[in-house]
């Protein structure tokens, strides 16, 4: 399994919401990011988990709230979101901590009302 | 931090001719150059990449070339065809990946019949 698999695909919700984006991968890699990416622009660093913890929150307001139970699965948890955080969602993973290949996945495609 | 410049925002070539992509980047500790396409709808997929200890590297159409001195590399695509009409993104990373990647503005390839 060379993937890395988020669901939903897509998701509306509205700014009282709370709602989870989840990742998964299989592939036996340890880091894992998130990435939020704005209708053509490139994807920016939300976060990074280094062998399930978290090394690195690009200043991402509160109310993303990220998760990593363990080290397959990565979750993006969403409460009181505004309409400008409405974007593609992009899970990726590289095999360890410092490897430079990212394999991303499809993203998760958020709007918020 | 690391920045990099992209150009052009699209490109338009007819189908069977080379297109070629130009990004540079600011920090010379960056040491890890990939391109992703993305299509529509989908996330993005590593197509080739180049570390600073290379200056050139080819798969099949594509290459790309890095010149450390100018802190400048290249997406060189041979004999296009369709199906590669995509957006482009280059990235550069430091510390071997180890904070995500930073990643140009893109870049629109369009392959005219």
């Amino acid at each position: 399994d060379t993937e890395v698999t988020q669901t939903p695909k897509h998701l509306v919700m509205g700014m009282t919401n709370k709602k989870s984006l989840k990742c998964e991968q299989h592939m036996g890699h340890r880091a894992m990011y998130w990435y939020k990416q704005k209708a053509k622009k490139p994807p920016e660093l939300m976060f990074v988990y280094s062998y399930e913890k978290l090394s690195i929150n690009e200043s991402v307001p509160s109310r993303f709230s990220p998760e990593c139970p363990n080290s397959s699965l990565l979750n993006l948890h969403l409460h009181a979101l505004q309409p400008e955080d409405s974007a593609l969602y992009l899970c990726a993973s590289s095999s360890v901590p410092g490897a430079n290949v990212l394999t991303f996945g499809a993203g998760s495609r958020l709007t918020v009302l | 931090g690391e920045n990099v410049e992209q150009h052009p925002s699209t490109l338009s070539v007819q189908e069977g001719d080379s297109a070629v992509i130009k990004c540079t980047y600011s920090d010379s500790a960056s040491n890890y150059f990939p391109w992703y396409k993305q299509e529509l709808g989908k996330g993005p997929q590593l197509i080739i990449d180049i570390r600073s200890n290379v200056g050139e590297k080819k798969d099949q159409r594509i290459a790309v070339t890095l010149n450390k001195t100018a802190k400048h590399f290249s997406l060189h695509i041979t004999e296009t065809q369709p199906e590669d009409s995509a957006v482009y993104f280059c990235a550069a990373s430091m510390r071997g990946g180890a904070d995500g990647l930073t990643f140009g503005k893109g870049t629109h390839l369009i392959i005219q019949p």
